[in-house]
C-alpha cells in the first residue's frame, strides 16, 4: 500500500492562480481531511469528508474548495491563491469510528507570491 | 482561542533520560486524545493515543496519562533516544468527529548524546 499520497511536493504560484493539490489513498479508508501547518500554528482542519459526496468545512475553509467524487481522491482548489494561503499542506485519512488514527501524507509545500 | 495547548515550544534532554511532554485543552467535549511525531519535510506519524475512559495508555517507550479533572495529558518517552528527536503534536477529537482533529502547537524535542 502507498497509504496516503500527495501531488505535488512543492509549487510555487503568483497572486491570483489557481490551482488543485491533489490527494490520493488506497487504505479504502472513508474519512479524508485536509490541513495546513504555519509557523508557530501547529495544523489547522481547512476541510473534511466523511465519505463520497460529502463534505464539509473546518477550521479555515475561506478560499479553499473540496470535492469528493471517489473514496480513494480528496483534491483540495486554491480558486484564486493569496499570499496568506503559503503554507504547508497536508491531507490525512482514517478508517471511522473505530479508528479516530489519522494517516497523513508528505505534504505540499505552497509558496504564493 | 486555542482549545489545545502545548505551552512549552521547545525541550531538550539527555539521551537515556526521561522526556516529558506536556498537552492542556480546554474543550470538555473531547474525549479522545492522540500525539503525532513530526520529522522535516515529512508528515505527522501517529504514535499514541488515549481514550477519556482511561488514564493511561502504554506503548514500548512510550506512555500517555490523562488527567481529565485537569484537562491535562502528557506524553512520557523513556529512555529518550536521539531518533526521538522531532516535533510532537498533541491532537484531540469529539467522539464521532474522527475527521476533525484539533492541534496544539507543537513541542520540538531535542534529545542530546
Amino acid at each position: 500500500n502507498a497509504g496516503v499520497t500527495q501531488t505535488p511536493k512543492f509549487q510555487v504560484l503568483k497572486t491570483g492562480q489557481s490551482m488543485t493539490l491533489q490527494c490520493a489513498q488506497d487504505m479504502n479508508h472513508e474519512y479524508m481531511s485536509w490541513y495546513r501547518q504555519d509557523p508557530g500554528m501547529g495544523l489547522r482542519l481547512i476541510h473534511y469528508s466523511v465519505g463520497a459526496g460529502i463534505t464539509d468545512q473546518g477550521e479555515v475553509p475561506n478560499g479553499y474548495n473540496v470535492s469528493r467524487s471517489t473514496t480513494e481522491d480528496f483534491p483540495l482548489r486554491l480558486l484564486s491563491a493569496a499570499p496568506s494561503q503559503t503554507s504547508v499542506y497536508f491531507c490525512a485519512s482514517t478508517a471511522g469510528l473505530a479508528a479516530n488514527e489519522q494517516f497523513f501524507g508528505p505534504g505540499t509545500r505552497l509558496t504564493v507570491l | 482561542d486555542q482549545q489545545v495547548k502545548q505551552n512549552s515550544p521547545s525541550l531538550s534532554v539527555q539521551e537515556g533520560r526521561i522526556s516529558i511532554l506536556n498537552c492542556d485543552y480546554t474543550n470538555s467535549m473531547f474525549d479522545y486524545f492522540l500525539w503525532y511525531k513530526k520529522y522535516p519535510a515529512e508528515g505527522p506519524t501517529f504514535l499514541i493515543s488515549i481514550s477519556s475512559i482511561k488514564d493511561k495508555n502504554e506503548d514500548g517507550r512510550f506512555t500517555v496519562f490523562l488527567n481529565k479533572s485537569a484537562k491535562h495529558l502528557s506524553l512520557h518517552i523513556v529512555p529518550s533516544q536521539p531518533g526521538d528527536s522531532a516535533v510532537y503534536f498533541c491532537a484531540a477529537s469529539e467522539m464521532g468527529a474522527n475527521s476533525k482533529l484539533t492541534f496544539g502547537k507543537g513541542i520540538t524535542l531535542s534529545v542530546r548524546p
